[in-house]
Protein backbone atom coordinates (compact mmCIF):
# COMPACT_ATOMS: atom_id res chain seq x y z
CA UNK A 1 0.00 0.00 0.00
CA UNK A 2 1.09 3.81 -0.23
CA UNK A 3 3.41 4.63 2.33
CA UNK A 4 5.51 7.02 3.72
CA UNK A 5 8.57 5.96 6.09
CA UNK A 6 10.86 8.42 8.01
CA UNK A 7 13.77 8.62 10.02
CA UNK A 8 14.30 7.92 13.48
CA UNK A 9 14.41 10.07 16.45
CA UNK A 10 16.80 13.48 16.86
CA UNK A 11 17.97 15.26 19.56
CA UNK A 12 19.77 17.79 18.98
CA UNK A 13 21.65 21.19 20.28
CA UNK A 14 20.20 24.61 20.54
CA UNK A 15 21.59 26.27 17.04
CA UNK A 16 22.24 23.12 15.28
CA UNK A 17 20.32 21.65 12.27
CA UNK A 18 18.03 18.58 11.62
CA UNK A 19 17.22 16.56 8.51
CA UNK A 20 14.24 14.47 8.04
CA UNK A 21 13.78 12.09 5.42
CA UNK A 22 10.57 10.83 4.16
CA UNK A 23 10.49 7.83 2.25
CA UNK A 24 7.63 7.05 -0.08
CA UNK A 25 6.82 4.08 -1.98
CA UNK A 26 4.14 1.69 -3.57
CA UNK A 27 2.79 4.82 -5.73
CA UNK A 28 4.40 7.31 -8.99
CA UNK A 29 6.68 9.63 -6.90
CA UNK A 30 6.38 12.24 -9.43
CA UNK A 31 3.10 12.87 -9.67
CA UNK A 32 2.00 13.91 -5.93
CA UNK A 33 3.48 16.89 -3.33
CA UNK A 34 4.95 16.24 -0.35
CA UNK A 35 3.91 18.74 2.79
CA UNK A 36 5.36 18.73 5.53
CA UNK A 37 3.52 19.75 8.81
CA UNK A 38 4.71 19.47 13.23
CA UNK A 39 3.43 19.04 16.10
CA UNK A 40 5.12 21.00 19.21
CA UNK A 41 4.01 18.84 22.76
CA UNK A 42 0.67 20.49 23.94
CA UNK A 43 0.15 22.68 20.33
CA UNK A 44 -1.27 21.82 17.40
CA UNK A 45 -0.55 20.85 14.02
CA UNK A 46 1.00 23.47 12.07
CA UNK A 47 2.23 23.27 7.95
CA UNK A 48 5.64 24.15 7.06
CA UNK A 49 5.84 23.90 3.52
CA UNK A 50 5.09 21.57 0.43
CA UNK A 51 7.93 19.97 -2.57
CA UNK A 52 7.10 19.27 -5.48
CA UNK A 53 8.80 15.76 -5.69
CA UNK A 54 9.36 15.85 -9.84
CA UNK A 55 10.89 19.43 -10.28
CA UNK A 56 11.88 20.09 -6.75
CA UNK A 57 9.97 23.56 -6.40
CA UNK A 58 9.18 24.55 -3.36
CA UNK A 59 7.13 26.72 -1.36
CA UNK A 60 7.05 27.22 2.73
CA UNK A 61 5.45 28.65 5.28
CA UNK A 62 6.34 32.42 6.12
CA UNK A 63 7.34 31.20 9.74
CA UNK A 64 9.94 28.89 8.41
CA UNK A 65 11.30 30.90 5.51
CA UNK A 66 15.02 31.03 5.81
CA UNK A 67 15.43 28.55 8.16
CA UNK A 68 13.65 25.34 6.20
CA UNK A 69 14.70 23.50 3.17
CA UNK A 70 13.37 20.77 1.59
CA UNK A 71 14.52 18.82 -0.97
CA UNK A 72 14.11 15.44 -3.05
CA UNK A 73 16.00 12.77 -4.52
CA UNK A 74 13.92 11.08 -7.08
CA UNK A 75 16.65 7.97 -7.39
CA UNK A 76 15.64 7.04 -3.85
CA UNK A 77 12.05 8.13 -3.71
CA UNK A 78 12.76 10.22 -0.80
CA UNK A 79 12.29 14.09 0.88
CA UNK A 80 14.07 15.69 2.93
CA UNK A 81 13.39 18.63 5.47
CA UNK A 82 16.34 20.23 7.17
CA UNK A 83 15.34 22.86 9.53
CA UNK A 84 18.56 25.08 10.25
CA UNK A 85 19.50 27.48 13.64
CA UNK A 86 17.14 25.23 16.04
CA UNK A 87 15.76 26.44 19.18
CA UNK A 88 14.17 24.96 22.38
CA UNK A 89 10.37 25.63 20.84
CA UNK A 90 11.07 23.68 17.56
CA UNK A 91 11.01 20.76 19.61
CA UNK A 92 8.01 18.65 17.97
CA UNK A 93 6.74 15.93 15.70
CA UNK A 94 7.70 16.30 12.44
CA UNK A 95 5.50 14.66 9.50
CA UNK A 96 5.89 14.11 5.79
CA UNK A 97 2.23 13.84 4.60
CA UNK A 98 1.10 13.40 0.62
CA UNK A 99 -1.63 15.42 -1.26
CA UNK A 100 -4.66 13.66 -1.87
CA UNK A 101 -5.14 14.72 -5.38
CA UNK A 102 -2.50 14.33 -8.64
CA UNK A 103 -0.22 17.32 -8.97
CA UNK A 104 -2.04 17.90 -12.39
CA UNK A 105 -5.15 18.89 -10.64
CA UNK A 106 -3.62 21.21 -8.34
CA UNK A 107 -2.87 20.41 -4.49
CA UNK A 108 -5.45 19.95 -1.78
CA UNK A 109 -6.10 17.67 1.45
CA UNK A 110 -3.34 15.60 2.98
CA UNK A 111 -4.42 11.36 2.52
CA UNK A 112 -1.28 9.96 3.69
CA UNK A 113 1.00 10.19 6.47
CA UNK A 114 4.49 9.45 7.80
CA UNK A 115 4.47 8.00 11.22
CA UNK A 116 6.08 10.82 12.51
CA UNK A 117 9.92 11.65 13.28
CA UNK A 118 10.00 13.35 17.34
CA UNK A 119 13.22 15.80 17.24
CA UNK A 120 14.06 17.19 20.70
CA UNK A 121 16.04 20.24 21.00
CA UNK A 122 17.84 21.01 24.13
CA UNK A 123 21.40 21.88 25.58
CA UNK B 1 -3.48 34.86 6.66
CA UNK B 2 -6.96 33.22 7.05
CA UNK B 3 -7.20 32.19 10.75
CA UNK B 4 -8.87 29.37 11.59
CA UNK B 5 -11.23 29.47 14.66
CA UNK B 6 -12.50 26.22 16.18
CA UNK B 7 -15.36 26.00 18.30
CA UNK B 8 -15.41 24.56 21.00
CA UNK B 9 -12.18 23.50 21.88
CA UNK B 10 -13.18 20.57 24.05
CA UNK B 11 -16.50 19.04 23.98
CA UNK B 12 -17.71 16.19 26.42
CA UNK B 13 -19.82 13.72 25.07
CA UNK B 14 -20.79 10.10 25.92
CA UNK B 15 -20.52 7.19 22.79
CA UNK B 16 -23.83 7.29 21.28
CA UNK B 17 -24.04 10.73 21.15
CA UNK B 18 -23.73 13.45 18.52
CA UNK B 19 -20.88 15.63 18.31
CA UNK B 20 -21.33 18.52 16.33
CA UNK B 21 -17.83 20.75 15.56
CA UNK B 22 -17.36 24.01 14.37
CA UNK B 23 -14.56 25.80 12.59
CA UNK B 24 -14.85 28.98 11.15
CA UNK B 25 -12.68 31.39 8.77
CA UNK B 26 -11.91 34.91 9.55
CA UNK B 27 -12.19 35.71 5.78
CA UNK B 28 -14.01 34.52 3.30
CA UNK B 29 -12.52 30.56 2.12
CA UNK B 30 -13.36 28.60 -1.32
CA UNK B 31 -14.33 25.27 0.05
CA UNK B 32 -10.96 23.17 0.37
CA UNK B 33 -11.60 22.70 3.73
CA UNK B 34 -10.56 19.45 5.20
CA UNK B 35 -10.56 17.77 8.65
CA UNK B 36 -8.50 15.39 10.14
CA UNK B 37 -8.65 13.56 13.61
CA UNK B 38 -5.41 12.66 15.48
CA UNK B 39 -4.78 10.37 18.31
CA UNK B 40 -1.84 10.07 20.97
CA UNK B 41 0.95 8.26 18.98
CA UNK B 42 -0.60 8.32 15.60
CA UNK B 43 -0.46 10.09 12.44
CA UNK B 44 -2.94 13.00 11.42
CA UNK B 45 -6.04 11.23 9.65
CA UNK B 46 -8.05 12.88 6.75
CA UNK B 47 -11.67 12.37 7.14
CA UNK B 48 -13.33 14.91 4.77
CA UNK B 49 -11.92 16.94 2.08
CA UNK B 50 -13.65 19.74 -0.23
CA UNK B 51 -16.14 20.83 3.23
CA UNK B 52 -18.12 17.43 2.97
CA UNK B 53 -16.41 15.05 1.10
CA UNK B 54 -15.35 11.56 2.83
CA UNK B 55 -11.74 10.30 2.49
CA UNK B 56 -11.17 6.77 1.60
CA UNK B 57 -11.98 4.57 4.18
CA UNK B 58 -13.74 7.21 6.52
CA UNK B 59 -17.25 5.66 8.48
CA UNK B 60 -20.62 7.49 7.15
CA UNK B 61 -21.03 8.76 10.59
CA UNK B 62 -18.31 11.51 9.86
CA UNK B 63 -20.25 13.98 8.10
CA UNK B 64 -18.48 17.31 6.87
CA UNK B 65 -21.01 20.68 5.99
CA UNK B 66 -20.90 24.39 5.16
CA UNK B 67 -19.32 26.81 3.22
CA UNK B 68 -17.25 30.19 3.47
CA UNK B 69 -16.87 31.45 6.60
CA UNK B 70 -18.18 28.71 8.75
CA UNK B 71 -17.50 24.90 8.30
CA UNK B 72 -19.12 22.16 10.45
CA UNK B 73 -18.27 18.17 10.95
CA UNK B 74 -20.98 15.87 12.23
CA UNK B 75 -20.24 12.95 14.05
CA UNK B 76 -23.90 11.46 13.90
CA UNK B 77 -23.21 8.62 16.77
CA UNK B 78 -20.26 8.55 18.63
CA UNK B 79 -17.86 5.15 18.84
CA UNK B 80 -15.37 4.28 21.44
CA UNK B 81 -12.36 5.04 18.75
CA UNK B 82 -13.98 8.52 18.30
CA UNK B 83 -12.31 10.29 21.04
CA UNK B 84 -9.54 12.51 19.56
CA UNK B 85 -9.00 15.61 18.59
CA UNK B 86 -10.40 16.98 15.51
CA UNK B 87 -8.48 19.65 13.25
CA UNK B 88 -9.48 21.98 10.09
CA UNK B 89 -7.79 23.06 7.88
CA UNK B 90 -8.10 25.36 4.89
CA UNK B 91 -5.58 26.00 1.80
CA UNK B 92 -5.09 29.80 0.55
CA UNK B 93 -4.00 29.77 -2.99
CA UNK B 94 -1.78 33.00 -3.61
CA UNK B 95 0.62 32.02 -2.29
CA UNK B 96 -0.13 28.17 -1.71
CA UNK B 97 -0.06 27.36 2.17
CA UNK B 98 -2.27 25.75 4.47
CA UNK B 99 -3.61 26.47 7.61
CA UNK B 100 -4.78 24.86 10.78
CA UNK B 101 -7.42 25.52 12.90
CA UNK B 102 -5.77 24.95 16.77
CA UNK B 103 -8.45 21.74 17.25
CA UNK B 104 -11.02 20.38 18.99
CA UNK B 105 -10.52 17.71 21.75
CA UNK B 106 -13.81 15.15 21.77
CA UNK B 107 -13.52 13.28 25.11
CA UNK B 108 -15.68 10.85 27.42
CA UNK B 109 -18.23 12.56 29.38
Amino acid sequence: QVQLVQSGTEVKKPGASVRVSCKASEYTFNNYYIHWVRQAPGQGLEWMGIIDPSGGGTSYAQKFQGRVTMTRDTSTTTVYMELSSLRSDDTAVYYCARDRRAKVQGPDAFDVWGHGTVVTVSS
Amino acid sequence: EVVLTQSPATLSLSPGDRATLSCRASQSVSTYLAWYQLKPGQAPRLLIYDASNRATGIPARFSGSGSGPDFTLTISSLEPEDFAVYYCQQRSNRPPTWTFGQGTKVEIK
